[in-house]
């Protein structure tokens, strides 16, 4: 299997842009996990999802973001509008069931 | 709140030699697991061992063990042997309910 698959590994967008990150899991999980890492505030879960299916999205930090699972095979995290304070790398994480998680290459954004 | 500690922000050790990272974890929970996780430059978050709570063997894996206190709820790794590439930000967490729980990390510096 090639792992947890994140894109774009990089961007880079000025201050009120729409941004998308984008995650395939590893296939047969059924967990999919969001996270955001900075300096500051360390690793921070922002939702997960289970069959697809939204279970705890109390870590989303505004409502500019949000995230969607419309199959087992794909996520979105969209911020809009993005501004510099979201500027951090983006991991993405899938499991099967309560076990270890295992994480995509990250996604680091920053916003301009 | 139930929450993972890292006390030791930071850590050097000479190469070859041995080194331990303390954490400790609240739960109220009888049945979990624990990990311990890298994460190096590349940004990358690798698993480097887990134990279930209900067994009292340590975990092992190649130069990582641990020394799982539950009682305490004390879980430590010990790095024997230590090369260069062990150089990353360690990790500890568990998982309470479908989440992983992380604690702040403990920067590791290897001495050559």
């Amino acid at each position: 299997d090639a792992g947890v698959i994140q894109s774009p590994r990089h961007e880079v967008t000025e201050m009120g842009q729409e941004v998308t990150l984008r995650c395939k899991p590893i296939s047969g999980h059924d967990y999919l996990f969001w996270y955001r890492q900075t300096m500051m505030r360390g690793l921070e879960l922002l939702i997960y999802f289970n069959n697809n299916v939204p279970i705890d999205d109390s870590g989303m930090p505004e409502d500019r973001f949000s995230a969607k699972m419309p199959n087992a095979s794909f996520s979105t995290l969209k911020i809009q509008p993005s501004e510099p304070r979201d500027s951090a790398v983006y991991f993405c994480a899938s499991s099967s069931g309560r076990d270890e998680q295992f994480f995509g290459p990250g996604t680091r954004l920053t916003v301009l | 709140a139930q929450t993972v500690t890292q006390s030791q922000p930071e850590m050097s050790v000479q190469e070859a030699e041995t080194v331990t990272l303390s954490c400790t974890y609240d739960t109220s929970e009888s049945d979990y697991y624990l990990f311990w996780y890298k994460q190096p430059p590349s940004r990358q978050m690798i698993l480097v061992i887990r134990q279930e709570a209900y067994k009292q063997q340590n975990a092992t894996e190649n130069r990582f063990s641990v020394n799982f206190q539950k009682a305490a709820k004390s879980f430590s790794l010990k790095i024997s042997d230590s090369q260069l590439g062990d150089a990353a930000m360690y990790f500890c967490a568990y998982n309470r309910d479908d989440k992983i729980i992380f604690g702040k990390g403990t920067r590791l510096h290897i001495l050559p």
